[in-house]
């Protein structure tokens, strides 16, 4: 069974169009996270949940908008799609928000826009 | 803010080569420390942790240990793979911050 899994793997979509990628988590995990790694491999955090409710928001713009509508799905929703918006997409959960436990990652959603 | 840097990559070896990659941190706090590995087209995978000073994390042969006073936790292992060969990264999380910040990432290919 795959712990945090994720959907689509790629995502090729044209400039200005609207996506979602999902994200399901089936270890019991309180805390979901959303990752984003450039092309350089540098990941930085997005956004963070724990229980269905926003604990970070680290300077997305507002064209991201994540939705969790249980502790065990947290989504992504991307407006009006840019070619910087290229990247890998993870998400990841944790059994607690402290920060001394690990998180667990899905595969990753590469999303290309042309 | 909290930040971490890794060596440079690439970096290429031999197999049974000895492998030493350095990370070193800055943080307000006191953090925990992670290795985390990404194999080609996976997501990245925990590799070993440390939560204290001194703490020695160990998994498949990789180690690394939280030095305090050096602010550093390099990983090294003492005889590499070809199998070994992925992106590697360093990352730290303050207690407090709930997430993981990482490092740049290093490659790492394993010639036979």
């Amino acid at each position: 069974d795959t712990a945090v899994s994720q959907t689509p793997k790629y995502l090729v979509t044209q400039m200005g169009n609207d996506k979602s990628i999902k994200c399901e988590q089936n270890l019991g995990h309180d805390t979901m996270y959303w990752y984003k790694q450039d092309s350089k491999k540098f990941l930085k955090i997005m956004f963070s949940y724990n229980n269905k409710e926003l604990i970070i928001n680290e300077t997305v713009p507002n064209r991201f908008s994540p939705k969790s509508p249980d502790k065990a799905h947290l989504n992504l929703h991307i407006n009006s799609l840019e070619l910087g918006d290229s990247a890998v997409y993870f998400c990841a959960s944790s059994p607690k928000s402290r920060g001394d436990t690990e998180a667990f990652f899905g595969q990753g959603t590469r999303l290309t826009v042309v | 803010g909290d930040s971490v840097t890794q060596m440079e990559g690439p970096v290429t070896l031999s197999e049974e080569a000895f492998l030493t990659i350095n990370c070193t941190y800055t943080a307000t706090g006191y953090p925990s420390l992670f290795w985390y590995v990404q194999y080609p087209g996976e997501g990245l995978q925990l590799l070993l942790k440390a939560t204290k000073a001194d703490d020695k994390g160990s998994n498949k042969g990789f180690e690394a240990t939280y030095r305090k006073e050096t602010t550093s936790f390099h990983l090294e292992k003492g005889s590499v793979q070809v199998s070994d060969s992925a992106v590697y990264f360093c990352a730290l999380s303050d207690r407090g911050a709930q997430k993981l910040v990482f490092g740049q990432g290093t490659r790492l290919t394993i010639n036979p």
